[in-house]
């Protein structure tokens, strides 16, 4: 069975900064992906970024970006200029690759942007 | 595009009631996966159906819970008899394939069973 680690109950930033956090994730597959996911106030669950194992570069999307460790089953997400809507709980989930497949999740890291 | 639709958004009910939550998936997705939702467990699977058919049911709290998809547009959740352990929020999410595409969640329906 896979695991998800996500050590930072909460972390702060202040607007315009950046900030990075933590996932780790045990596992036995070779192949597989890996997600972040945003879960503001209303709730909705909003993904963010989505990694393939089998891909080296590191996934990007504008102001998000993902360092991406297979060795160390790493997986941590960076937020450059962070914005106050950024404030959310963020979600590091594992999905298999092979047969029918479904997202393991972390416990979540709460981020709260502040002026 | 419409997203995935859930409802009702919110439920209050009653100890001892039958509750029953409502997903229509993405249009053109063929799995379906229900998710629970508390401060406790954090974020876990109930079911995962493909095309119509359950393919995971082992995250099923108890046999008060139960899921159907009798078509590709619409599944329901129900318990019966509900109990206050039960209070959550309850996510629907899709996805093309076999899973292992992107999983898209709707926005959720908060269960309150006093």
């Amino acid at each position: 069975a896979q695991t998800v680690t996500q050590s930072q109950p909460e972390m702060s930033v202040q607007e315009a900064e950046t900030v990075t956090l933590s996932c780790t994730y045990d596992t036995s597959e070779n192949n597989y992906y890996l997600f972040w996911y945003k879960q503001p106030p209303s709730r909705q669950m909003i993904l963010v970024i989505r990694q393939e194992a089998y891909k080296q570069q590191n996934a990007t999307e504008n102001r998000f970006s993902v360092n991406f460790q297979k060795a160390a089953k790493s997986f941590s997400l960076k937020i450059s200029d962070s914005q106050l809507g950024d404030t959310a709980m963020y979600f590091c989930a594992f999905m298999k690759h092979e047969g029918y497949s479904t997202l393991t999740f972390g416990k979540g890291t709460m981020l709260l942007v502040s002026p | 595009d419409a997203g995935v639709i859930q409802s009702p958004r919110h439920e209050v009910t009653e100890m001892g009631q039958e509750v029953t939550l409502r997903c229509k998936p993405i249009s053109g997705h063929n799995s379906l996966f229900w998710y629970r939702q508390t401060m406790m467990r954090g974020l876990e699977l109930l079911i995962y159906f493909n095309n119509n058919v359950p393919i995971d049911d082992s995250g099923m709290p108890e046999d008060r819970f139960s899921a159907k998809m009798p078509n590709a547009s619409f599944s329901t959740l129900k318990i019966q008899p509900s109990e206050p352990r039960d209070s959550a929020v309850y996510f629907c999410a899709s996805s093309f394939g076999q899973g292992r595409e992107t999983q898209y969640f709707g926005p959720g329906t908060r269960l309150l069973v006093l």
